[in-house]
């Protein structure tokens, strides 16, 4: 079956800091990747997403960078964070069309 | 290009109580429909979707019936419990092969024994 993992649960850095979030795929192939971010009051928002090993598209332009070194490895990250860049931190993937997401668990992120 | 627009919550019931949560969407094309909840803490789980027009999802109690000549998807349960206190999103795909999710922004359901 397929699963989705992502880490860490929660984290707090400081302003300034460097970010690396991370996502994995089992029991798929090929799968598109995005990252979303949900602020307080304000919905999902999409930032990445990703339809093979390389490929990375933005939605929004911001503090943040997405990579996708395997097929199935997805990383969120960021030089320098800044206190908006606090949220929760959603993963997911799909196999495309009519299928829906698969979401992971969560990263919920606080800037200080 | 896509928006999907929901209720602002957060809707407060009582155990039991008919549930509807309004969604309305704007598209191009022909979108699928999808229902996402959010439990506390946790990521959001599909609860259920709709790819035409007519069509009626269902899971766990709740539907929702992708009604194109009104663009909307509400969520309905007859008879709502404790645990069905979360957050719940409307969500449509174009069908395009990127496959995103446009998501509006939420409707907290809380639900009184």
């Amino acid at each position: 079956s397929q699963t989705i993992h992502q880490w860490p649960a929660t984290l707090v850095q400081p302003v300034g800091s460097p970010l690396s979030l991370e996502c994995t795929v089992e029991g798929t192939s090929n799968p598109n990747l995005y990252w979303y971010r949900q602020a307080a009051g304000r919905g999902l928002q999409l930032l990445f997403y990703s339809v093979g090993i390389g490929q990375i598209s933005s939605e929004v332009p911001q503090n943040l960078s997405a990579s996708r070194p395997q097929d199935r490895q997805f990383i969120l990250s960021s030089k320098k964070l800044l206190l908006s860049d606090s949220g929760f931190y959603l993963c997911a993937w799909a196999t495309g069309g009519a299928a829906g997401y698969t979401f992971g668990s969560g990263t919920r992120l606080t800037v200080v | 290009g896509n928006s999907v627009t929901q209720m602002e919550g957060p809707v407060t019931l009582s155990e039991e109580a008919f549930l509807t949560i309004n969604c309305t969407y704007t598209a191009t094309g022909y979108p699928s429909l999808f229902w996402y909840v959010q439990y506390p803490g946790e990521g959001l789980q599909l609860l259920l979707k709709a790819t035409k027009a007519d069509d009626k999802g269902s899971n766990k109690g709740f539907e929702a019936t992708y009604r194109k000549e009104t663009t909307s998807f509400h969520l309905e349960k007859g008879s709502v419990q404790v645990s069905d206190s979360a957050v719940y999103f409307c969500a449509l795909s174009d069908g395009s092969g990127y496959s995103t999710l446009t998501f509006g922004k939420g409707t907290m359901l809380l639900v009184s024994p």
